[in-house]
């Protein structure tokens, strides 16, 4: 099973909006009926931090300007407003068939 | 509150074989899902295995016959033995709680460094 395919960078100013990319294929991100995408915040030496699950849904906690989205085989995940704090890499992830689990390649977001 | 604690990590040749533990604290593992992810050093995020409150269990292709995951439901905490190491398993090695209607991880531990080396 190959990961999912992310930009290996994005970037933005402050207040700006920044997308990132998440392209699977039919068996993982665009399977039928799946709403399975993941998103992950990772600062330098820290652990994972959920960000966005089902898609579209944040964790209590989670600012609202993190938003996520899917369309056939691509998932995306939006930030608005960009502050300094969001300077990250940001991993998707997403069920893929047979009881597995994958992960995009990570994308590093660096706010200008 | 919630903790997962990993321990075990450490530095092994090539071959050889190491245990993983995650002490969890808040909730009890064998009533959900758990996994392991590691992650090398520098590179992104890889699912390992999953077990499930049934016990049921998972693998990715990578570490098939060679990983097994298990818990010790007495102790709370959650295993993964390694063996046939290879210098590709190189990394930091996190349990994590999987949300059982989903599969995103809402709960991680600090993660745990192994390192293959001759």
């Amino acid at each position: 099973q190959s990961a999912l395919t992310q930009p290996p960078s994005a970037s933005g100013s402050p207040g700006q909006s920044v997308t990132i990319s998440c392209t699977g294929t039919s068996n993982d991100v665009g399977g039928y009926g799946y709403n399975y995408v993941s998103w992950y915040q990772q600062h330098p030496g820290k652990v994972p931090k959920l960000m966005i699950y089902e898609v579209s849904k944040r964790p209590s906690g989670v600012p609202d300007r993190f938003s996520g989205s899917k369309s056939g085989n691509t998932a995306s995940l939006t930030v608005s407003g960009l502050q300094a704090e969001d300077e990250a890499d940001y991993y998707c992830s997403s069920y893929a068939d047979s009881d597995k689990l994958i992960f995009g390649g990570g994308t590093k977001l660096t706010v200008l | 509150e919630v903790h997962l604690v990993e321990t075990g990590g450490g530095l092994i040749q090539p071959g050889g074989s190491l245990r993983l533990s995650c002490a969890v604290s808040g909730f009890t593992v064998s009533s959900n899902y758990m996994s392991w992810v590691r992650q090398a050093p520098g590179k992104g995020l890889e699912w390992v295995s999953i077990i499930y409150s049934g016990g049921g269990t998972f693998y990715a292709d990578s570490v098939k016959g060679r990983f097994t995951i298990s818990r010790d439901d007495s102790k709370n905490t959650l295993y993964l033995q390694m063996n046939s190491l290879r210098v590709e398993d190189t990394a930091v090695y996190y349990c994590a709680k999987r949300n059982s209607a989903n599969w995103h991880h809402d709960y991680w531990g600090q993660g745990t460094l192994v390192s293959v080396s001759s």
